[in-house]
């Protein structure tokens, strides 16, 4: 079965911190992505990479940063974790060379900033 | 830019009654057209898929009519359970530019009570 994993379901983090969300899937997908999911607003996009260290600034990227130094693995990066940055966090991977280009999804990340 | 608009919720039903989640989009060129399924807890599924005009996606009884003429993707089934109850969100993927990344509705909350 096809699989995207995020590497943690439930954070908590402080003002200021950094943080790191992982994300791996075992489809060999060229496209990754990092979605934001907040009630009323719906999915947006932060980040999308197409290929190993390539990387392309979604509709929301102030705040964000990403790292896709390997095809499996995709990264966000909280650099100064902020209150208005607790949301869920969605991964999700594509392949680029299907015509549909449906995403398949991880469970999420669930993060707290206090 | 691409954008879609869905139906605001939350919507609740009782069992074995006809649902219709509305969704409209803008968008250049020919896109094709989801919904995903997002159950409590869990990330998103994709339930169905069109890809050109009057295609008609269908999946657990799920079904919806990619209509052009009418930029609309309206989400039916004709006996809702209980365990439909989820939050569904209506997306498109571009036919041209940045074509493989997703525009996602804001989502509609299904609450379906025995």
């Amino acid at each position: 079965d096809v699989k995207v994993t995020q590497s943690s379901r439930y954070l908590v983090k402080r003002t200021g911190e950094k943080v790191f969300l992982e994300c791996v899937q075992d489809m060999d997908h060229e496209n990754m992505f990092w979605y934001r999911q907040d009630p009323g607003l719906g999915l947006r996009l932060i980040y999308f990479s197409y290929d190993v260290k390539m990387k392309e600034k979604g509709d929301i990227p102030e705040g964000y940063s990403v790292s896709r130094e390997k095809k499996e693995r995709f990264s966000l990066i909280l650099e100064s974790a902020s209150t208005n940055q607790t949301s869920m966090y969605l991964c999700a991977s594509s392949n680029k060379w299907q015509n549909t280009g449906e995403l398949f999804f991880g469970e999420g990340s669930r993060l707290t900033v206090l | 830019g691409d954008s879609v608009t869905q139906m605001e919720g939350p919507v609740t039903l009782s069992e074995e009654a006809f649902l219709t989640i509305n969704c409209t989009y803008t968008a250049t060129g020919y896109p094709s057209l989801f919904w995903y399924v997002q159950y409590p807890g869990e990330g998103l599924q994709l339930l169905l898929k069109a890809t050109k005009a009057d295609d008609k996606g269908s999946n657990k009884g799920f079904e919806a009519t990619y209509r052009k003429e009418t930029t609309s993707f309206h989400l039916e089934k004709g006996s809702v359970q209980v365990s439909d109850s989820a939050v569904y969100f209506c997306a498109l993927r571009s036919s041209g530019g940045s074509n493989y990344k997703l525009t996602f509705g804001k989502g509609t909350l299904l609450t379906v009570n025995p």
